[in-house]
C-alpha cells in the first residue's frame, strides 16, 4: 500500500523522540481535516481528525494542530515507536454545500530508528 | 470480516484483458469511493457512489467502469487498460454521502494492479 517510487519527504526520528509532520492545505473554505497513516501493504488508516472551529485536538499519543491563518496542519506523535513507521497523509474536506469530498496531500514518510 | 475488504489483492493483466475489482464494506455506510494511488501522484479520487447512485466521476477514462449494485458492494470493471494504469486501487466507504460534513472515510487494503 505504500507510495513506492513517489519522492516523498521523509522524516527520520529516533525511537522515543517526538515527531512532527506538517501539511499545507490549499482551500481556505475547507472545514474538516483528517490525518491518515498508511503502512506498507495496507490502505490508509484514520488517525485523528479536526474541525475548522478548533485549533487543537488530542488523541492517544497524537495531537493535531490547525492554523487557519496560514492554512497549515500538523500532526505530533509523542514517544515515537517503530510501529509508527509509515506514510502519513493529511486530507481536507473542501467544504461548502452540495458535493463535498476529501483532497489528499502527497504524504510524508516517517522512519523510526531503533 | 469487518471494515472494508477488497479482492483481489494483486492483479496482473494484459492490455486486452477484462477484469473486475471488488470492494465490500461491512460498516453499514451509505457512500463508497474508488481511488487510484500511483507512484508519482497523491491519492486521486475516481468515482463516488452515494446511496448506490454515482455522484462523482472525476474525468476517468471509459476503460474504467464502476458498478454499485447495493450499498455494501462496489466494483470497478477494467478493459483495454494501459501500462500507465498500473497502480494501487483503493476502495473507501463513509457513513454520509458527499453532502455530509465531517465525513471520515474508511479504506480497504487496496488492489495492486499491474498492466503489462
Amino acid at each position: 500500500g505504500e507510495s513506492v517510487g513517489l519522492h516523498l519527504p521523509t522524516l527520520s526520528v529516533q525511537e522515543g523522540d517526538n515527531s512532527i509532520i506538517n501539511c499545507a492545505y490549499s482551500n481556505s473554505a475547507s472545514d474538516y481535516f483528517i490525518w491518515y497513516k498508511q503502512e506498507s501493504g495496507k490502505g490508509p488508516q484514520f488517525i485523528i481528525d479536526i474541525r475548522s472551529n478548533m485549533d487543537k485536538r488530542q488523541g492517544q499519543r497524537v495531537t493535531v494542530l490547525l492554523n487557519k491563518t496560514v492554512k497549515h496542519l500538523s500532526l505530533q506523535i509523542a514517544a515515537t515507536q517503530p510501529g509508527d513507521s509509515a506514510v502519513y497523509f493529511c486530507a481536507e474536506d473542501r467544504g461548502g454545500t452540495g458535493r463535498r469530498a476529501l483532497t489528499f496531500g502527497s504524504g510524508t514518510r516517517l522512519q523510526v530508528q531503533p | 470480516e469487518t471494515g472494508v475488504t477488497q479482492t483481489p489483492r494483486h492483479l496482473v493483466m494484459g492490455m486486452t484483458n477484462k477484469k473486475s475489482l471488488k470492494c465490500e464494506q461491512h460498516l453499514g455506510h451509505n457512500a463508497m469511493y474508488w481511488y487510484k494511488q500511483s507512484a508519482k501522484k497523491p491519492l486521486e479520487l475516481m468515482f463516488v457512489y452515494s446511496l448506490e447512485e454515482r455522484v462523482e466521476n472525476n474525468s476517468v477514462p471509459s476503460r474504467f467502469s464502476p458498478e454499485c449494485p447495493n450499498s455494501s458492494h462496489l466494483f470497478l470493471h477494467l478493459h483495454t487498460l494501459q501500462p500507465e494504469d498500473s497502480a494501487l486501487y483503493l476502495c473507501a466507504s463513509s457513513q454520509g454521502g458527499l453532502a455530509s460534513a465531517y465525513n471520515e472515510q474508511f479504506f480497504g487494503p487496496g488492489t495492486r494492479l499491474t498492466v503489462l
